[in-house]
């Protein structure tokens, strides 16, 4: 078990809708990251908070927006919902970039299954 | 654009020989380089991890090549077990180690008693 807490871990939203999806991070790690794994694909990289800035982000419209919090858990929030939002939303905590231990210690939540209709 | 790609999606083998589980890039920016296990309903497990400045790096029964030439890894376990059955996923980072990851589509691995 990796300490990387989200939730809820189901959720079912209607097209159009809102959501916001939480994650707690691995004690000791400041920088969240989220991942979007549609079924059958790998995850892909939504963006990253370091220093509750987001530090980086992946090929996503704005309508994806995240904050992290002085505690360094985070949220993810998605408007707008689309049958394509549908997917395992993962969240990863490690330590700041560049840190000398950061190359390893990436450790992933269970993830949040978003199911829009 | 799949910059990191998985072309196996399932592998088979028989429980005590040896799985090899292969991973190709494009981007010749990408350093660092991961391998995570993912069982259904959890998130993924990191296993091991190889810096581009090394071609090998083993932990145990598993062991990663790099062949930064062929822009190629491939991920060894021997002996392989039952439990060794899951999803695995291969990822890849320009940014720093863990961070930003690029990850692969995934392949599943069922190991055979």
């Amino acid at each position: 078990e990796t300490g990387v807490t989200q939730s809820p871990t189901h959720l079912i939203k209607t097209r159009g809708q809102q959501v916001t999806l939480r994650c707690s991070s691995q004690s000791g790690h400041n920088t969240v990251s989220w991942y979007q794994q549609a079924l059958g694909q790998g995850p892909q990289f939504i963006f990253q908070y370091y220093r509750e800035e987001e530090n980086g982000r992946g090929n996503f419209p704005p309508r994806f927006s995240g904050l992290q919090f002085p505690n360094y858990s985070s949220e993810l929030n998605v408007n707008a919902l689309e049958l394509d939002d549908s997917a395992l939303y993962l969240c990863a905590s490690s330590l700041a970039p560049g840190h000398p231990v950061s190359n390893t210690e990436a450790f992933f939540g269970q993830g949040t299954r978003l199911t829009v209709v | 654009d799949q910059q990191v790609k998985q072309n196996s999606p399932s592998l088979s083998v028989q429980e005590g020989r040896i799985s090899i589980l292969n991973c190709d890039y494009t981007n010749s920016m990408f350093d660092y380089f991961l391998w995570y296990k993912k069982y259904p309903a959890e998130g993924p497990t990191f296993l091991i991890s190889i810096s581009s400045i090394k071609d090998k790096n083993e932990d145990g029964r598993f062991t990663v090549f790099l062949n930064k030439s062929a822009k190629h890894l491939s991920l060894h376990i021997v002996p392989s077990q039952p439990g060794d059955s899951a999803v695995y996923f291969c990822a890849a980072s320009a940014d720093q180690g863990a961070q930003k990851l690029v990850f692969g589509q995934g392949t599943r691995l069922t190991i055979n008693p």
